[in-house]
């Protein structure tokens, strides 16, 4: 069963932040998180390995509970290049979750 | 800059022909990957290959096949299109072989309809 994302999408205006949440029901050993702009390829933004890491890309940051099985993403004080779809992939097993659309407005 | 190449942005075929989508990289990665892609279903993997010759299905790999015969190259195969094969396919390489806690590199995809 792939991860379960959410929300499945939100609405931003410039300057606010966001959280995106993955959860998986089988153990995690890495979560990987991509995003995705229309019309263009996923771009890789993270990596985390560990249980309890956490980290940054640009005001990007996000956080790895290995117990709990689930990840965070962090958008903090949005711009509008943040605009597109936010897909988190679990490893243990190669999957991704069903993807969080975000629209950053001005 | 890694590259990953795929043959064709848009195909049209029709049902009960055989598909071919190829996907080249140029920074000597050892595992590649084919995934479809559908609304509100995210990627989801088809098969991925970790060496030369090597492959292992993903969560759907029914009605499709692969091949790997050099490095760089990998092709997943529709041996009858179906029009439930209409979608998004993404390819995409990292390194690492078996071990798959690798930035993968995407490409950008080939929308197929199968009429």
């Amino acid at each position: 069963q792939q991860p379960v994302q959410s929300p499945q999408a939100v609405i931003l205006r410039e300057g606010e932040d966001a959280v995106i949440n993955c959860s998986s029901s089988k153990a995690l050993y890495s979560v990987h998180w991509y995003r995705q702009k229309h019309g263009e390829a996923p771009v890789f933004l993270m990596i985390l390995l560990k249980g309890g890491e956490q980290k940054g890309h640009e005001k990007i940051s996000a956080s790895f509970n290995e117990k709990k099985q689930q990840s965070s993403l962090y958008l903090t004080a949005s711009q509008l290049s943040y605009s597109g779809t936010y897909f988190c992939g679990s490893w243990g097993k190669l999957q991704f979750g069903a993807g969080t659309q975000v629209v950053v407005t001005p | 800059d890694v590259k990953v190449t795929q043959s064709s942005r848009y195909l049209v075929k029709r049902t009960g022909e055989k598909v071919f989508l190829e996907c080249v990289q140029d920074m000597d990665h050892e595992n590649m990957f084919w995934y479809r892609q559908d609304p509100g279903l995210g990627l989801r993997l088809i098969y991925f290959s970790y060496d030369v010759k090597m492959k292992e299905k993903g969560d759907i790999p029914e009605g499709y096949s692969v091949s790997r015969e050099k490095k760089e190259r990998f092709s997943l195969i529709l041996e009858s299109a179906s029009t439930n094969q209409t979608s998004m396919y993404l390819c995409a390489s990292s390194f690492g072989g078996q071990t798959t806690y690798n930035e993968q590199f995407f490409g950008p995809g080939t929308r197929l309809t199968v009429l």
